[in-house]
């Protein structure tokens, strides 16, 4: 089963602080990679998009990574602000169907 | 210009009754997803539509979920009889092109049912 897993669950850093997020994957045969951000009761906004065939992408204080062979993504994240809190979801779209296959998420508390 | 919209924002439901739940995607987006938070947990797909095209239906959990979109913009999703375990938040999104183009979804609010 294809399945995405994020590290850590939560997280709290101060503000100013870069931090890492984590993303890995069982499956190579990736389409194509985005990091989402989820406010409360809101919908999902897409923060970037990597290609199979890229390894970064980077927007403003963003920048994720992507090594396929190690089955892994991380989205870095730098000078953190409190408007920063929030909670990031990976997704993935295999080569073989429609879907995006997300993680759980990482819960992202950015205190003043 | 107006994003993804979905009706109601919030649905509680009576175990055994049936919902309707209404997803406006971007205008002229070919490409229409459904997928299903539950609490601390990702979404999960439900379903795909391509224009008017369901093309894949794998991720509705039972018979008891039907999709629709009968005219390639509007989308609806049927929960008939529903049951404690449906309670979650029902995400719509859509995309501007077909499958096997390279582009972003763009998702609405959801929509949180509560079945009691």
């Amino acid at each position: 089963k294809q399945e995405v897993t994020q590290i850590p669950a939560a997280l709290s850093v101060p503000e100013g602080e870069n931090l890492v997020l984590n993303c890995s994957f069982t499956d190579s045969a990736i389409y194509n990679l985005q990091w989402f951000r989820q406010d409360p009761g809101k919908g999902l906004t897409s923060l970037l998009l990597i290609q199979s065939s890229q390894r970064e992408q980077t927007s403003g204080r963003l920048n994720a990574s992507l090594d396929k062979s190690s089955g892994r993504s991380t989205l870095y994240i730098a000078a953190s602000q409190p408007g920063d809190s929030a909670t990031y979801l990976c997704a993935l779209k295999w080569d073989s169907g429609y879907a995006l296959n997300f993680g759980k998420g990482t819960s992202l508390l950015v205190t003043p | 210009g107006a994003g993804v919209s979905q009706s109601p924002r919030y649905k509680v439901a009576k175990r055994g009754q049936d919902v309707a739940l209404r997803c406006d995607p971007i205008s002229g987006h070919v490409s229409l997803f459904w997928y299903q938070q539950a609490l601390g947990q990702g979404p999960e797909f439900l379903t795909y539509f391509q224009n008017e095209a369901q093309l894949d239906k794998s991720g509705l959990p039972s018979d008891r979920f039907f999709a629709e979109r009968p005219e390639g913009s509007v989308s609806t999703l049927k929960i008939q009889r529903t049951q404690q375990e449906d309670s979650a938040v029902y995400l719509c999104a859509s995309s501007p092109l077909g499958q096997g183009f390279t582009d972003t979804q763009y998702f609405g609010p959801g929509t949180r049912l509560t079945v009691l």
